[in-house]
């Protein structure tokens, strides 16, 4: 069964400084990668995805993540953070060709930007 | 627009009694499925449905049941078998043959008192 690993539950950072947030899942085959925000009492998200092609894949917001297959990663990286980034990041994980196979979760790393 | 629209958004009930939460999309999309919320525990899958009349359990179904009657509606009932129902509970749908992705509802926060 496929798993997410989120390396860092919680993840304080001072505003306009950089940040990653560690994602790695088990699997030996292809997969889709996905990174989802949520922000307090809200529902999630999507951040970005990625499901082949290219391995940087990029947000609006300036976010960023590489799919990295040898290390089986997908780190979320900003270089510099905003106040209003502050939130619950969820990295999840899917086969592809799997029909409607539910996402797998990792367990969130919140992230808090100081002012 | 459209989106997935769950309600109540905050709920309590006392211990012992049956609750259910609605979850309405209009995005046409055939899957559905509801997750749990926890602190520090992530989402945890508890039904998902890919097609009208059918579903399937998740990792933690024990406690819950659900129906699937329209395409639109999967609501899910709190059954006074769960120990422990206190928690955020989010729906979302995704499209047939899709990637997979999920598109989410604001949530219902149940409480029990």
């Amino acid at each position: 069964a496929q798993s997410v690993t989120q390396l860092d539950s919680q993840v304080p950072v001072f505003e306009e400084a950089p940040v990653e947030l560690r994602c790695n899942y088990s699997s030996s085959v292809s997969v889709y990668l996905f990174w989802y925000v949520q922000y307090p009492n809200q529902g999630l998200q999507l951040l970005l995805k990625y499901l082949s092609g290219s391995t940087l894949v990029k947000s609006i917001n300036g976010f960023e993540a590489e799919f990295n297959k040898s290390q089986t990663s997908f780190h979320l990286r900003k270089p510099s953070v905003h106040i209003s980034d502050t939130a619950e990041y969820f990295c999840a994980v899917r086969p592809p060709n799997s029909g409607n196979t539910p996402l797998v979760f990792g367990k969130g790393t919140r992230l808090s930007v100081i002012a | 627009d459209g989106g997935i629209t769950q309600s109540p958004k905050y709920l309590f009930r006392k211990e012992g009694q049956n609750v259910t939460l609605s979850c309405e999309q209009n995005l046409n999309h055939d899957a559905m499925y509801w997750y749990r919320q926890d602190p520090g525990q992530g989402l945890r899958l508890i039904y998902y449905s890919q097609i009208v009349n059918d579903f399937q359990k998740g990792d933690i179904a024990e406690g819950y049941s659900v129906s699937r009657e329209k395409k639109e509606s999967f609501p899910l009932t709190v059954t006074s078998a769960q120990k422990n129902p206190t928690a955020f509970y989010l729906c979302a749908s995704s499209k047939q043959g899709g990637d997979g992705e999920l598109f989410f509802g604001e949530g219902s926060r149940l409480t029990v008192l």
